[in-house]
């Protein structure tokens, strides 16, 4: 079964520090990962889309790794601002599927 | 702001009733996907259209039906409410259609309650 997983569910941190969101996932074939952030009651903004040969891809602080091989990915986020407080989704596309598989998401928290 | 707006913002329903969403695309998009979100899940995809035709579908039952119009705005129809059906129903639009990279433009999301 195609499905993404995030972990942790939940984060806080002091804000200026730095964090690492989780994602697996067991989507096949892969087309690509996508990691959107989105604020409470407000539709998902795009951060970053990695495909297969893409190991890393940044913008501005947030930085996203992709490993294919093991399935996994982390977005990094760099000097957090309290404006980062937000879910933050990761979603795998399936080759030649017109879906997006979408994880449950990571609420980070950023505490001054 | 992603230029994608859906209307109303909020909404409240009762059991057995029917509701309308709306979704304006982004200007130049032809492609609109609807989700639906649970409070602390993330979303659902429910269907996508593409040049006015149902180009693909989740796992949602006949009850829940769309159209997109000649300007590629977009409604989404659900008949006979569920208590389940309270969510975040969210519209993105996208060009040509789910391409490598491409990337879809959320709109707000209307709110719905059922009670």
């Amino acid at each position: 079964k195609n499905q993404v997983e995030q972990s942790p569910q939940s984060l806080i941190i002091l804000e200026g520090k730095n964090c690492t969101l989780q994602c697996n996932y067991t989507v096949s074939p892969f087309s690509n990962l996508r990691w959107y952030k989105q604020d409470t009651g407000r539709g998902p903004v795009s951060l970053t889309i990695m495909t297969f040969s893409e190991n890393t891809k940044s913008n501005g602080r947030y930085t996203a790794t992709l490993d294919a091989d093991t399935k996994q990915s982390s977005l990094h986020i760099t000097a957090s601002q309290l404006s980062d407080s937000a879910s933050y989704i990761c979603v795998v596309s399936q080759k030649g599927n017109y879906q997006l598989i979408w994880g449950a998401g990571t609420k980070l928290i950023i505490k001054p | 702001e992603t230029g994608v707006t859906q209307s109303p913002t909020h909404l409240i329903k009762t059991r057995g009733q029917q509701v309308t969403l709306r979704c304006s695309s982004q200007s130049g998009h032809n492609t609109v996907s609807w989700y639906q979100q649970a409070l602390g899940q993330g979303p659902q995809f429910i269907f996508q259209y593409y040049r006015e035709e149902e180009n693909g579908r989740g796992n949602f039952p006949p009850r829940f039906s769309g159209l997109q119009f000649p300007n590629y705005s977009s409604e989404l129809n659900v008949n006979a409410l569920e208590l389940d059906d309270s969510a975040l129903y969210l519209c993105a639009s996208s060009l040509v259609g789910l391409a490598v990279q491409e990337t879809q433009y959320f709109g707000p999301g209307t709110r719905l309650l059922v009670l």
